[in-house]
């Protein structure tokens, strides 16, 4: 059964600072993987979708990678802003689940202090 | 011109009451989808549509029913509510089932607290 963490749970940072989220899943057998950014009382909005076939994605000052053989992501976040706050959750939908079933970490709850 | 449209936001009703949450999806998208998010912020599917065939019932108790009356509108109907069932609730869609090349769009979600 596909398991999806993110470490770490909680992370403050200095305005200006570059910063990795990490996110790891189980089972490598995977469509895509996407990550999310929530904010408190907030919908879910996208930031990056990387394919199966694909090693990373560019946004802004976004950069997801994805390595599906150790079954890792990571999220880049370049010259942190107070603005970049939120819980950023990623997800994976994998073969098991080809019905569509988006499987989701716990998140990361940012904090970027000015 | 919102993507994926719940209502209501906010949802405050008595146990044993019965109420429905309603989503629509303007993109066009074949697949369509309910999500609860715990009070851990945890969020796990519950039921999945696709052109208003059931094509995912994950272990939710039967109190839920979901219903596609075409394949931009997706609702949840749940009965009997139970303090359990607080939770925020998000609809999401996607162009085919898993979300392939264009991922998925989630709405702003609904938050229904049974007292």
């Amino acid at each position: 059964k596909q398991e999806v963490t993110q470490i770490p749970a909680a992370l403050s940072v200095p305005e200006g600072e570059n910063l990795v989220l990490n996110c790891s899943f189980t089972d490598s057998a995977i469509y895509n993987l996407q990550w999310f950014r929530q904010d408190p009382g907030k919908g879910l909005t996208s930031l990056l979708l990387i394919q199966s076939s694909q090693r990373e994605q560019t946004s802004g000052r976004l950069n997801a990678s994805l390595d599906k053989s150790s079954g890792r992501s990571t999220l880049y976040i370049a010259a942190s802003q107070p603005g970049d706050s939120a819980t950023y959750l990623c997800a994976v939908t994998d073969y098991g689940g080809s019905q569509g079933n988006l499987i989701f970490g716990k998140g990361t709850k940012l904090s970027v202090k000015p | 011109d919102t993507a994926v449209s719940q209502t209501p936001k906010y949802l405050v009703t008595q146990m044993g009451n019965d109420k429905s949450i309603k989503c629509e999806q303007n993109l066009g998208h074949d697949t369509m989808y309910w999500y609860k998010q715990d009070s851990k912020k945890f969020l796990k599917i519950m039921f999945s549509y696709n052109n208003k065939e059931l094509i995912i019932n994950e272990t939710v108790p039967n109190r839920f029913s979901p219903k596609s009356p075409d394949k931009a509108h997706l609702n949840l109907h749940i009965n009997s509510l139970e303090l359990g069932d607080s939770a925020v609730y998000f609809c999401a869609s996607s162009q085919v089932p898993g979300g392939q090349t264009y991922g998925y769009t989630f709405g702003s979600g609904t938050r229904l607290t049974v007292v």
